[in-house]
C-alpha cells in the first residue's frame, strides 16, 4: 500500500525566512503533486512533478523531485505571510491508477 | 475559479440518515472523482467514476456509493452514517480517464450528530 508523509506537519517561521517541507513515498511513481488548501477551502494546485530531477517554480515557492529516492522538497524563499496555508503533496502510482494518496499536510504558519 | 462546484456547502445530519451530496463538473470533463477529508488529515480517496460508471474504489464500505449523469454532474451518496463520516467530501472533474484531477470544487463540509 503506497503511503506518503511529510515533515514537518506543523511550521511556523517568521518572514523573510527560508524553509523546506519534506514528502517521500513508498512506491514506484513517476506522478507527484503539490497542494495548497487555506482553511475552509478546497486544495489548490501548486505544481505537477513528472519526471526524476523535475524541478518548478513559482514565485516563493520551488519543488523538486528525487524518484531514486521517493522524495520531493518544496522550498519556499523569504516567507510573506500570504504563504500561511497547509501543504499537500500527493502521489499517483504509476500503474495507470488515478487514484491520488496524499500526505497528511505540513501546517504553514508566518509569523511576521 | 476552477468550474467544479458543490452542493450543499454545509450540511447537518443525524446518525444513521442518508445524504446525497451534489457536484458539477467543468464542462467536457468526462471523469469525476471523490474525496473524504477528515479534520486535520489529507483527503482520501473515495471512487472516480468515467462515463457513468464506477472505475476505481478506495478503501470505503459500499454505504458510500455514486452516480454520474450524462451531463457530467455526480452524486455522493452515503447510507447509514456514522459519526466518522463527519468530514470536507471534495469533488474534482478530469477531462480524460486516467487523468489524475487537478481542480477541486469548494467541497461540502457534512456534520454527523
Amino acid at each position: 500500500e503506497l503511503k506518503v508523509e511529510q515533515n514537518p506537519l506543523f511550521l511556523s517561521m517568521q518572514e523573510g525566512k527560508n524553509y523546506t517541507i519534506y514528502c517521500n513515498y513508498s512506491t514506484t511513481s513517476d506522478r507527484l503533486y503539490w497542494y495548497r488548501q487555506d482553511p475552509g477551502k478546497s486544495l489548490e494546485s501548486l505544481f505537477v512533478l513528472l519526471s526524476n530531477g523535475a524541478v518548478k517554480q513559482e514565485g516563493r515557492l520551488m519543488a523538486s523531485l528525487d524518484t531514486k529516492a521517493r522524495l520531493s522538497t518544496l522550498h519556499i524563499t523569504a516567507a510573506v505571510h500570504d504563504l500561511s496555508a497547509t501543504y499537500f503533496c500527493a502521489v499517483n502510482s504509476n500503474f495507470g491508477n488515478e487514484k491520488l494518496t496524499f500526505g497528511t499536510g505540513t501546517r504553514l504558519t508566518i509569523i511576521p | 475559479e476552477t468550474g467544479v462546484t458543490q452542493s450543499p456547502t454545509h450540511l447537518i445530519k443525524t446518525r444513521g440518515q442518508q445524504v446525497t451530496l451534489r457536484c458539477s463538473s467543468q464542462s467536457g470533463h468526462n471523469t469525476v472523482s471523490w474525496y473524504q477529508q477528515a479534520l486535520g488529515q489529507g483527503p482520501q480517496f473515495i471512487f472516480q467514476y468515467y462515463r457513468e460508471e464506477e472505475n476505481g474504489r478506495g478503501n470505503f464500505p459500499p454505504r458510500f456509493s455514486g452516480l454520474q449523469f450524462p451531463n457530467y454532474s455526480s452524486e455522493l451518496n452515503v447510507n447509514a452514517l456514522e459519526l466518522d463520516d463527519s468530514a470536507l467530501y471534495l469533488c474534482a472533474s478530469s477531462l480524460a480517464q486516467g487523468e489524475v484531477p487537478l481542480h477541486f470544487g469548494n467541497g461540502t463540509r457534512l456534520t454527523v450528530t
